[in-house]
């Protein structure tokens, strides 16, 4: 069973398109986050949300726009894209109360044209 | 705020050799220390961790002490294998920020 899964794997768009990655975890956790890696590996937190509440808002662009329906699931829309938006965002989940330990998703590269 | 400083890599080395990934931190409580794990094409998987002080993590092989008075959490392996060649991140979490601080990745690369 796969503990956190993204939907898609793979995303190549147009400039200015709008898209959404979907992000969903099984391991009764109510803690999940959104980071973004650049070519470097560099991984920089974006958003988080706990029981549904966003929590973590880093300074990303207002294009980039968190939905979480349900403790279980946290997507992420982003309008207007640019080339700059060119990375692999990973979702990831926790335990509130914990050591905050990260479980994280394969991952879904996007790639902006 | 808090942060992580991890050694520049790329580190390369040759198969049964001595690994040693420096680690220090930053914070302003008391953190649990992560090493994260990033093998190619994959997301970040939990190497391993430690609570408090004097603590060890260990792991396949792996093993790191967390030393509160240097606030260092060093990564070492006696003998590395070309499997293990990967991005390692390490990183603390503050129960107070409700998150993770990543460091900025060491790649390691194991030749045979």
């Amino acid at each position: 069973d796969t503990a956190v899964s993204q939907t898609p794997k793979y995303l190549v768009t147009q400039m200015g398109n709008d898209k959404s990655i979907k992000c969903e975890q099984n391991l009764g956790h109510d803690t999940m986050y959104w980071y973004k890696q650049d070519s470097k590996k560099f991984l920089k937190i974006m958003f988080s949300y706990n029981n549904k509440e966003l929590i973590i808002n880093e300074t990303v662009p207002n294009r980039f726009s968190p939905k979480s329906p349900d403790k279980a699931h946290l997507n992420l829309h982003i309008n207007s894209l640019e080339l700059g938006d060119s990375a692999v965002y990973f979702c990831a989940s926790s335990q509130a109360g914990t050591d905050y330990e990260q479980y994280f998703g394969p991952g879904t590269r996007l790639t902006v044209t | 705020g808090d942060s992580v400083t991890q050694m520049e890599g790329p580190v390369t080395l040759s198969e049964e050799a001595f690994l040693t990934i420096n680690c220090t931190y930053t914070a302003t409580g008391y953190p649990s220390l992560f090493w994260y794990v990033q093998y190619p094409g994959e997301g970040l998987q939990l190497l391993l961790k430690a609570t408090k002080a004097d603590d060890k993590g260990s792991n396949k092989g792996f093993e790191a002490t967390y030393r509160k008075e240097t606030t260092s959490f060093h990564l070492e392996k006696g003998s590395v294998q070309v499997s293990d060649s990967a991005v390692y991140f390490c990183a603390l979490s503050d129960r107070g920020y409700q998150k993770v601080t990543f460091g900025t990745g060491t790649k390691l690369q194991v030749i045979p």
